[in-house]
């Protein structure tokens, strides 16, 4: 199994709502990656899992909480988002070695009304 | 920090042109990883082509080339006989060599758009 695949496609949610996104590999990459990207812009990265523990936090506004509960498994949960948080979330693993490369899911298209 | 610049905006070519994807980065480490990524329509990002800071050959893919120069911080893209296919955004990124898995993300430059008319 070489992909990363991530869960739902399609998410349209209301301010008020509270949704997951999830994320998962079976590849045995020990380190997996929240990335956002908008319209016209490249992937920003929001958050990055080393070994199940969050190692980096890209200033992320806490409406976006990261959980990792196993080696395979990423979510990003979301809570009273902004419509300006519409945009495509990608999700990404990598093995241990430096250069290993990053596999991309297909990412989930959120929409916030 | 580490910076990867994208010049060209988009660009837009008819099919069985040749076109260059230009990328400049920056970074201060001696060891690092250079990547082309794919974004086509559908938004899924497919990898094209990995390379280390210490291997300045330059490589051929079918009809994708890769020119990779540590004199002037280049790496550029080359798609020979372009198809219709082949319009996407492209993306150029830059990975540090960190012995921290945790830290070693990758930078993306702001992309490419091409488009290749029939």
């Amino acid at each position: 199994d070489t992909e990363v695949t991530q869960t739902p496609k399609h998410l349209v949610m209301g301010m008020t709502n509270k949704k997951s996104l999830k994320c998962e590999q079976h590849m045995g990459h020990r380190a997996m990656y929240w990335y956002k990207q908008k319209a016209k812009k490249p992937p920003e990265l929001m958050f990055v899992y080393s070994y199940e523990k969050l190692s980096i936090n890209e200033s992320v506004p806490s409406r976006f909480s990261p959980e990792c509960p196993n080696s395979s498994l990423l979510n990003l949960h979301l809570h009273a988002l902004q419509p300006e948080d519409s945009a495509l979330y990608l999700c990404a693993s990598s093995q241990e070695a430096a250069g290993d490369g990053y596999t991309f899911g297909s990412g989930t298209r959120l929409t916030v009304v | 920090a580490q910076k990867v610049t994208q010049a060209q905006t988009e660009i837009s070519v008819v099919e069985k042109e040749d076109v260059t994807l230009d990328c400049v980065y920056e970074t201060r480490d001696t060891t690092y990883y250079l990547f082309w990524y794919k974004q086509p329509p559908s938004g899924e990002l497919v990898f094209l082509i990995r390379r280390n800071s210490f291997d300045e050959q330059n490589e051929i893919s079918g009809r994708y080339s890769w020119n990779f120069q540590k004199s002037t911080s280049s790496f550029n893209f080359t798609i020979t006989a372009s198809q219709v296919v082949d319009s996407a955004v492209y993306f150029c990124a830059l990975s540090l060599s960190l012995m921290d898995t945790g830290r070693r993300a990758l930078t993306f430059g702001s992309g490419t758009r091409l488009q290749v008319q029939p």
